[in-house]
């Protein structure tokens, strides 16, 4: 199983990113996926999750109407559009596969800096 | 301010058996298992205990879990210095329809 983050990178209040998370190891349509952030020395917070068939998607309320959560199981990628950034939303993003009632596999994370 | 509730800090001697607390709500903890994961300065996280008192392949048996209603604990025995790390609990949340972590533990290894 690897999971690949990228996209990341320095961006003004106000504005736009989009993370992507490459997938590979694994039936990526099977399976929930996940992004989860870290804001500098701080510690994990869950952003949101996608079902394998996107049929269920939900988001943390310090994200819901800015972010939004996709993939393409044809290209077995995941993907987080994220607008109106914030400075609090400086942090490493990890994209994270769901196993049942767990987070089994993470990426290496992709660093976002929102600043002007 | 995190859902669930973890110490900012722990420590021990190599050897000694040291436990982390995670404390929570009926929403969570309470109704679903918990999961921790071990975090390495600069690294990802990874997962260490699954369904409460699971270990995955590789991970060893001086780490174990257990949970008694809405809160759980990590045991960690035989502590060696590469067990330095921040660790974290998380479970799902029914009433966030989400993830809830705790705000993480550094373990020292004196």
């Amino acid at each position: 199983v690897q999971l690949v983050e990228s996209g990341g990178g320095l961006v003004k209040p106000g504005g736009s990113l989009r993370l992507s998370c490459a997938a590979s190891g694994f039936t990526f349509s099977s399976y929930t996926m996940n992004w989860v952030r870290q804001a500098p020395g701080k510690g994990l917070e869950w952003v949101s999750s996608i079902s394998g068939s996107s049929s269920y998607i939900y988001y943390a309320d310090s994200v819901k109407g800015r972010f939004t959560i996709s993939r393409d199981n044809a290209k077995n990628s995941l993907y987080l559009q994220m607008n109106s950034l914030r400075a609090e939303d400086t942090a490493v993003y990890y994209c994270a596969r769901g196993s049942s009632s767990w987070l089994e596999y993470w990426g290496q994370g992709t660093l976002v800096t929102v600043s002007s | 301010q995190s859902v669930l509730t973890q110490p900012p800090s722990a420590s021990g001697t190599p050897g000694q058996r040291v436990t982390i607390s995670c404390s929570g709500s009926s929403s969570n903890i309470g109704s679903n298992t918990v999961n921790w994961y071990q975090q390495v300065p600069g690294t990802a996280p990874k997962l260490l205990i699954y369904s409460n008192n699971q270990r995955p392949s590789g991970v060893p048996d001086r780490f174990s879990g257990s949970k008694s209603g809405t809160s759980a604990s990590l045991a960690i025995s035989g502590l060696q210095s590469e067990d330095e790390a921040d660790y974290y609990c998380a479970a799902w949340d029914d009433s966030r329809s989400g993830w809830v972590f705790g705000g993480g533990t550094k373990l020292t290894v004196l």
